[in-house]
């Protein structure tokens, strides 16, 4: 077990640039999470995938957001044209449907900072 | 929508005394699941103890245990003989039992100070 691996771990852009995000689920999870934190805040739900099939999107979830999990393994998130208010940390979780109260095993997440 | 709140935005206690975090909720549903992560500062989250609804019996888990009222839709966590590497800050998270419902909501946190 590896854990959940997230790339970069830092990410510094400017405004109007598109970002891309990766995330390596523990290998046998199906289920992958991603998720946003501010500072001073607990992180807020964007969306989730069961093996490849995106399940459910958050209004967070601007058209400028958009994930994949292509072959439900790794997911990549990309945010187009960002701004400013996109500075934060992207975390990413997965779980495995086995038992109905599994928990979320989560990576150590990507930090943003737009300037 | 389920909401969780955590009224105390940090807590401080002396090492090897015993603190408890306190975590409330709102929901509608009679079956979920509830969480205590822990992130350390800059480290990932890892999840320190859970609760299913439908059990009245509160978990334990080694120096962690919860004190789950359903009734009042309260959910604290106690922490035992507190150690220098339980420093970090303390997520509540609310999860429904739901099939296709398995985002976490997470509470605003508590940060937890050990003083030596």
């Amino acid at each position: 077990d590896t854990g959940v691996s997230q790339n970069p771990r830092h990410k510094i852009t400017k405004r109007g640039q598109n970002v891309t995000f990766r995330c390596d689920p523990i290998s046998e999870h199906n289920r992958l999470y991603w998720y946003r934190q501010t500072l001073g805040q607990g992180p807020e739900f964007l969306t989730y995938f069961q093996n490849e099939a995106q399940l459910e999107k958050s209004r967070l979830l601007s058209d400028r957001f958009s994930a994949e999990r292509p072959k439900g393994s790794f997911s990549t998130l990309e945010i187009q044209r960002t701004e400013q208010g996109d500075s934060a940390m992207y975390l990413c979780a997965s779980s495995w449907d086995g038992e109905s109260n599994q928990p979320q095993h989560f990576g150590d997440g990507t930090r943003l900072s737009i300037l | 929508a389920q909401t969780v709140t955590q009224s105390q935005p940090e807590m401080s206690v002396q090492e090897a005394e015993t603190v408890t975090l306190s975590c409330t909720y709102d929901t509608s549903e009679s079956d979920y699941y509830l969480f205590w992560y822990k992130q350390p500062p800059s480290r990932q989250m890892i999840l320190v103890i859970r609760q299913e609804a439908y059990k009245q019996q509160n978990a334990t888990e080694n120096r962690f245990s919860v004190n789950f009222q359903k009734a009042a839709k309260s959910f604290s966590l106690k922490i035992s003989d507190s150690q220098l590497g339980d420093a970090a800050m303390y997520f509540c998270a609310y999860r429904s039992a739901n099939f296709g419902n398995e985002k976490l909501t997470f509470g605003t946190g508590t940060r937890l100070t050990i003083i030596p």
